[in-house]
This record gives structure tokens, C-alpha cells and sequence, in this order.
């Protein structure tokens, strides 16, 4: 069965800072998919990004980058320059290819506070 | 264009009762997907609709049950609530064809049980 872990369960940060969400995955099957969503106090879930397992390149988007890294199951996400508005709930998420219905697997979600 | 639209955005309801709630999904999409999101957790998967089936099931009991519509739109309904149904349940849409797009979420309506 599917699994996501992110052990971090909230940071704190002073703007500007680099910080860094872990995430570790759980899966058997041999294609899937992990994604980073972002959850404001709003409460909507905001789409960041998806990586499928035959990607292991590491991604960036202007201060967002992505580490995937299949040897160790992880899939950490980091933030350079950390601002207030960075401040949310970020949580990773596994679909499996053999998942018809593209069910996604959801981490507890990691905290992150940015103080000025 | 308009994204995810739920409601009602907030419902109070007591033990026993019955609720139903609506998600329309983001135009050009053809498929539901309902979470639960207890608070200070991650979002459960509660099952998805496609053609107006429900195409996987997550670990949630009888008592959860959904419809799609022809026009894509969906509803959750939540038979003899018990307290801990109290959370946030989310909508997502998505297009079937091809891989795990990503979903898009609604912003959530929040149930209280009493």
C-alpha cells in the first residue's frame, strides 16, 4: 500500500531564510506520481507541482525547487528566500499508475510559519 | 474561467442527520474526486466519479455515498453523521484521460457535527 511521510510537522523560519519540506514515499508499484500542494489558511489546495517516477530531474521555479531522488524515496521541496506569504501548510502526495480513479495519498502536511 | 466551485462553504449538523454537498467542477473537466480532511491532517481520499460512476473507493464506509451528474457536477452524501465526520471536505476535478493530472481543489466545505 501507499504511504507518504513528512515527518516535519511545522517550521518556523525568519524571512528570508532557505527552507527545506521532506518528504519520503512509500510505494510498490513501478510508475507513479508525486505532487507538492500548498494549503493557505484559505483552505484551498494549491497545485505546485507533479513529477512522474521516470523523472528523477531536479526541477526550479523561481524560488521553489524540487529534489526528487528514487534511491532514498524522497521528494523534498525548498524554498529560497522565504517570505511572509510562503506561510501555509504544504503537503506531498502519491498517486500509483495502477490506481484507476488517480487516487492521491496525502502526507500529514508540514506547517510552515515565515516571521518577519 | 471559473475553477472549483463547492457548497454550501459551512454546515452545522447534529448526530444522526444527513447531509449533502455539491462540487461543480472546473470547466473542461469531466471528473470528481471527494477528500476528507480532518483537521491538523492530511486530505483523505473518499472516492471518484467519472461518467457518472463511481470509479475507485477509497476506505470510507457505506454511509459515504456520491453522485455525478451529465453536467460533470457532483454530491457527497453523508448518512447518520457521527462527530467524527466533523472536517473539511474537498473537491477536486480533474480529466481522466491519460496519466494523474493534476487536480484541482475547491476550496473546501467545513461540516460540523454536533
Amino acid at each position: 500500500a501507499q504511504k507518504v511521510t513528512q515527518a516535519q510537522t511545522e517550521i518556523s523560519v525568519v524571512e528570508k531564510e532557505d527552507v527545506t519540506l521532506d518528504c519520503v514515499y512509500e510505494t510498490r508499484d513501478t510508475t507513479y506520481y508525486l505532487f507538492w500542494y500548498k494549503q493557505p489558511p484559505s483552505g484551498e489546495l494549491v497545485f505546485l507541482i507533479r513529477r512522474n517516477s521516470f523523472d528523477e530531474q531536479n526541477e526550479i521555479s523561481g524560488r521553489y525547487s524540487w529534489n526528487f531522488q528514487k534511491s532514498t524515496s524522497s521528494f523534498n521541496f525548498t524554498i529560497t528566500a522565504s517570505q511572509v506569504v510562503d506561510s501555509a501548510v504544504y503537503f506531498c502526495a502519491l498517486s500509483e499508475a495502477q490506481n484507476a480513479g488517480n487516487m492521491l495519498t496525502f502526507g500529514g502536511g508540514t506547517r510552515l510559519m515565515v516571521k518577519p | 474561467d471559473a475553477g472549483v466551485t463547492q457548497s454550501p462553504t459551512h454546515l452545522i449538523k447534529t448526530r444522526g442527520q444527513q447531509v449533502t454537498l455539491r462540487c461543480s467542477p472546473k470547466s473542461g473537466h469531466d471528473t470528481v474526486s471527494w477528500y476528507q480532511q480532518a483537521l491538523g491532517q492530511g486530505p483523505q481520499f473518499i472516492f471518484q466519479y467519472y461518467e457518472e460512476e463511481e470509479r475507485q473507493r477509497g476506505n470510507f464506509p457505506d454511509r459515504f455515498s456520491g453522485h455525478q451528474f451529465p453536467n460533470y457536477s457532483s454530491e457527497l452524501n453523508v448518512n447518520a453523521l457521527l462527530l467524527g465526520d466533523s472536517a473539511l471536505y474537498l473537491c477536486a476535478s480533474s480529466l481522466v484521460a491519460g496519466g494523474p493530472y493534476e487536480q484541482y481543489f475547491g476550496p473546501g466545505t467545513r461540516l460540523t457535527v454536533t
